[in-house]
């Protein structure tokens, strides 16, 4: 069974750009949920989508935005880019995330100039 | 929300040395997972472990809900244990700030 898969792996872009990120989740899982890591503030849930609706949502502003197709696949879009934003970006997939085990995707780690 | 603490933060072994990781959480949580990241970030599951004691090989894991804390014990330990060991769960998953272990051999 193939695990997440995350794309792009690695993105530079520079202030006050926009940046969509993918992530396709293990067959027949239905919840997406996306997290940043920085190494000051370390492992941050942003939010999670259950069947193409969001069902929770972290403490980030509202640049940070998401969606999730109808296959399960998610995407997360960042808009006005800041120098802040650089991260580690990790999505993970679960049948359920209240009740059943994550399996994340390798990252994509975003560099803003 | 949710607060979760790891314990140690930093940790040194001689490699065939054991060591216990700690995870307290300030209010219950149904989803504990035990992860560990590797050098390229990607974060691999150890464990799910709500309540009760599994083990998998060198590793086990056991957590008492009722007094909200989780416990990693690694065995025999070896270089490729190296690595940041994170703890995490809840309603918005909330992390712990990690256990840094370095195995020297």
């Amino acid at each position: 069974k193939a695990g997440v898969t995350q794309t792009p792996r690695y993105l530079i872009k520079t202030r006050g750009q926009q940046v969509t990120l993918s992530c396709s989740p293990i067959s027949g899982h239905r919840s997406v949920s996306w997290y940043q890591q920085t190494p000051g503030q370390g492992l941050q849930f942003l939010f999670e989508y259950f069947s193409e609706t969001q069902r929770n949502k972290g403490n980030f502003p509202g640049r940070f935005s998401g969606r999730q197709f109808s296959n399960s696949r998610s995407e997360m879009n960042v808009s006005t880019l800041e120098l802040g934003d650089s991260a580690l970006y990790l999505c993970a997939s679960s049948w359920d995330r209240a009740v059943n085990e994550q399996f994340f995707g390798p990252g994509t780690r975003l560099t803003v100039l | 929300g949710i607060q979760v603490e790891q314990s140690p933060p930093d940790l040194i072994l001689q490699e065939g040395a054991n060591s216990t990781l700690r995870c307290n959480f300030s209010d219950s949580v149904n989803n504990l997972q035990w992860f560990h990241q590797n050098p390229w970030g990607q974060l691999i599951n150890l464990f799910y472990i709500p309540s009760g004691t599994k083990q998998n090989g060198r590793l086990s894991a056991t957590t008492v809900a009722t007094e909200r804390y989780s416990l990693l014990y690694i065995s025999s330990s070896q270089t490729t244990d190296s690595g940041v060991y994170f703890c995490g769960g809840g309603f918005k998953t909330i992390f712990g700030a990690g256990t840094r272990l370095f195995v020297k051999a």
